[in-house]
């Protein structure tokens, strides 16, 4: 069964400090991958998705996230982190065969001044 | 513009009673779904559409039910026989169903009291 895991289940960084949420899949085949944030009592906005095509993805509000198939990672990356990145990060996969999103279980960032 | 939105943003329920969540979106969107969102646990998909007249279970049907009868519209039922059902819905739409990305609506808290 297709599963991703969202290590470290709350991060907190310095204001301006390199963001770093880190999201591993299992899968044999490159599969559809997305990063959502959640900002407390709100749905779901899509930062980012990998489709197969550019390895390293570029997404809103300075958020970027590289495609690693050897490692089997999508780590999400900002290089300096604002008090409004404070919120819930989900990373999503859609196998290959695809019929379903997974979600992982999300990582809070706090952002410290 | 267009979107999804929910109804209500708070629902209070008391034990024994069937409540429906209201989902809409105008985005044109074939497929729709909903979520469970629990503390520490990701989403979880209870039912989705990929069209109209059509729906499936996902993993934790049990003690929901639902319609599509319109394309725009998927309400969501949680009946007395969910045991456990205070927690933050989500509702979301795609263009297709699999390998599409899904846009979600604002959320529904239901508490049962």
């Amino acid at each position: 069964a297709q599963s991703v895991t969202q290590l470290g289940s709350h991060v907190s960084v310095s204001e301006g400090a390199l963001v770093l949420l880190r999201c591993n899949y299992s899968s044999s085949v490159p599969p559809y991958l997305f990063w959502y944030v959640q900002y407390p009592n709100q749905g779901l906005q899509l930062l980012l998705k990998y489709t197969s095509a550019a390895t390293l993805v570029k997404g809103i509000n300075g958020f970027e996230a590289e495609f690693k198939k050897s490692e089997t990672s999508f780590h999400l990356t900002k290089p300096s982190a604002h008090m409004s990145d404070a919120a819930e990060y989900f990373c999503a996969v859609i196998p290959n065969t695809g019929n379903q999103f997974y979600f992982g279980t999300g990582t809070s960032l706090t952002v410290i001044p | 513009d267009g979107g999804i939105t929910q109804s209500p943003k708070y629902l209070f329920r008391k034990e024994g009673q069937n409540v429906t969540l209201s989902c809409e979106q105008n985005l044109n969107h074939d497929a729709m779904y909903w979520y469970r969102q629990d503390p520490g646990q990701g989403l979880r998909l209870i039912y989705y559409s990929q069209i109209v007249n059509d729906f499936q279970k996902g993993d934790i049907a049990e003690g929901y039910s639902v319609s599509r009868e319109k394309k725009e519209s998927f309400p969501l039922t949680v009946t007395s026989a969910q045991k456990n059902p205070t927690a933050f819905y989500l509702c979301a739409s795609s263009i297709g169903f699999s390998l599409d990305t899904q846009y979600f609506g604002p959320g529904t808290r239901l508490t049962v009291l």
